[in-house]
């Protein structure tokens, strides 16, 4: 069974520009989470999305967006780069359904360097 | 306050010795706890996954959960060179929003 996919592995980009980070879910699952981890802060909530709806978003401001497609594939989008979105962004994919639980599954991450 | 504290360590420990990693939490909904191991430019491995209080194990790893305390906890028996990671704490109450310790760097030294 393939794993949680993300695309690219690295990207540097310029301030003031913008990036979209790809997500493929392990195949069955229907959640797939955004997280941002850097050094400081450790791995902070973006959102969460399933059946290509919003159903959780974390303290981040609104240059953070995200959609999902009707196959559960996922893409964030970072808009007005700062210097201080430079992180791994990782993206975990869960069965969750209401009612169930289960435990998330983490992609290798994508590196965004801002310079 | 954060939801949840870890002590990031780091932590280094001879090959062979118990290891133990620990997390608290305030928000008293969490129900479900998990724990990861990370390699350097790696994501996250999911561990173990406990439910509510216990005890869980699963080879060299347990996993305690004591709700009444708000602490979690994970044990490694017979410490490997090839455990050496950051290991991150993680729970959550009843929607899929997970909170996440900050991480514990570990190496354990042959």
């Amino acid at each position: 069974k393939a794993g949680v996919t993300q695309t690219p592995r690295y990207l540097i980009k310029t301030r003031g520009q913008q990036v979209t980070l790809s997500c493929s879910p392990i195949s069955g699952h229907r959640s797939v989470s955004w997280y941002q981890q850097t050094p400081g802060q450790g791995l902070q909530f973006l959102f969460e999305y399933f059946s290509e709806t919003q159903r959780n978003k974390g303290n981040f401001p609104g240059r953070f967006s995200g959609r999902q497609f009707s196959n559960s594939r996922s893409e964030m989008n970072v808009s007005t780069l700062e210097l201080g979105d430079s992180a791994l962004y990782l993206c975990a994919s869960s069965s969750f359904l209401t009612g169930a639980n289960t435990e998330a599954f983490f992609g290798q991450g994508t590196r965004l360097t801002v310079v | 306050q954060k939801e949840v504290e870890q002590d990031p360590g780091p932590l280094s420990v001879p090959e062979g010795a118990i290891v133990s990693l620990n997390c608290t939490y305030s928000n008293s909904a969490f129900q479900y706890f998990m724990w990861y191991r990370q390699y350097s430019r790696k994501g996250p491995e999911l561990l173990m996954y406990t439910y509510s209080s216990g005890n869980k194990e699963d080879g060299r790893f347990t996993a305690q959960v004591d709700k009444s305390s708000k602490y979690i906890s994970l044990f490694i028996r017979d410490s490997q060179p090839s455990d050496s990671a950051t290991y991150l704490c993680a729970m959550k109450a009843g929607v899929n929003q997970f909170y996440f310790g900050t991480g514990t760097s570990l190496t354990v030294i042959p």
